[in-house]
């Protein structure tokens, strides 16, 4: 079975500080992809990224970064100079693809507030 | 371009009670889920639907029904509600084109049950 671990639970920052979400996951599959979705107070689910098992390359996207390590099965996500904007639920996800449908096994969340 | 709509967006239900959510996506795709999310325990699949005429049992099925009305609806039904169900549904949609493609969300669906 596939499982998806964010150990922080929650964490708080100060404005500009860096931060560091940790996301470790679980899987037999050889394939898979993950994904980090964005969940801001208004509570709507936005995508933010999606790697799959092969490309083991970091990415970066403005203030966002991304580690991807498959020696240590864990897909960490950094926002450098944290805004307040910033604040929300992050959620890990792995997905189990069939072939047909793409089903996300999702982590618990690490809430992020960031204060001025 | 509206993507993934749900209907309704709060809901309060008596226990025994039934009803079901809608949803529609207008992004032409063809496979369709249903997730709840709990307080400490992320969002977890209940059904999906790989493609229009297929359905599927997600993780926690027991206590819903779903339709794949046609290849942009997918409706969940809960027959007799209750306490437990309780929770934010949502919605979303994939493009089976693009294997392991992300998932679009609708805004959620707040159920209370009481």
């Amino acid at each position: 079975a596939q499982k998806v671990t964010q150990a922080q639970t929650e964490i708080s920052v100060v404005e500009k500080e860096d931060v560091t979400l940790d996301c470790v996951y679980e899987t037999r599959d050889t394939t898979y992809y993950l994904f980090w979705y964005k969940q801001p107070p208004s509570g709507e689910l936005v995508f933010l990224i999606r790697r799959n098992s092969f490309d083991e390359q970091n990415e970066i996207s403005g203030r966002y970064s991304w580690n991807f390590q498959k020696s240590t099965s864990s897909f960490n996500f950094t926002i450098t100079a944290s805004q307040v904007v910033d604040s929300a639920v992050y959620f890990c996800a792995l997905s189990e693809g069939t072939g047909t449908a793409s089903k996300l096994t999702f982590g618990t969340g690490t809430r992020l507030q960031v204060t001025l | 371009n509206a993507g993934v709509t749900q209907t309704p967006k709060f809901q309060v239900l008596k226990t025994g009670q039934s009803m079901t959510l809608q949803c529609a996506q207008d992004m032409n795709h063809n496979s369709m889920y249903w997730y709840r999310q709990d307080p400490g325990m992320g969002l977890r699949l209940i059904y999906y639907s790989a493609s229009e005429g297929t359905t599927d049992k997600g993780e926690v099925p027991n206590g819903y029904n779903v339709s794949r009305l046609n290849k942009r609806e997918f409706s969940l039904r809960l027959e007799s509600a209750a306490p437990s169900q309780t929770s934010v549904y949502f919605c979303a949609s994939s493009d089976r084109t693009r294997r392991f493609s992300e998932a679009f969300f609708g805004q959620g669906t707040r159920l209370t049950v009481v």
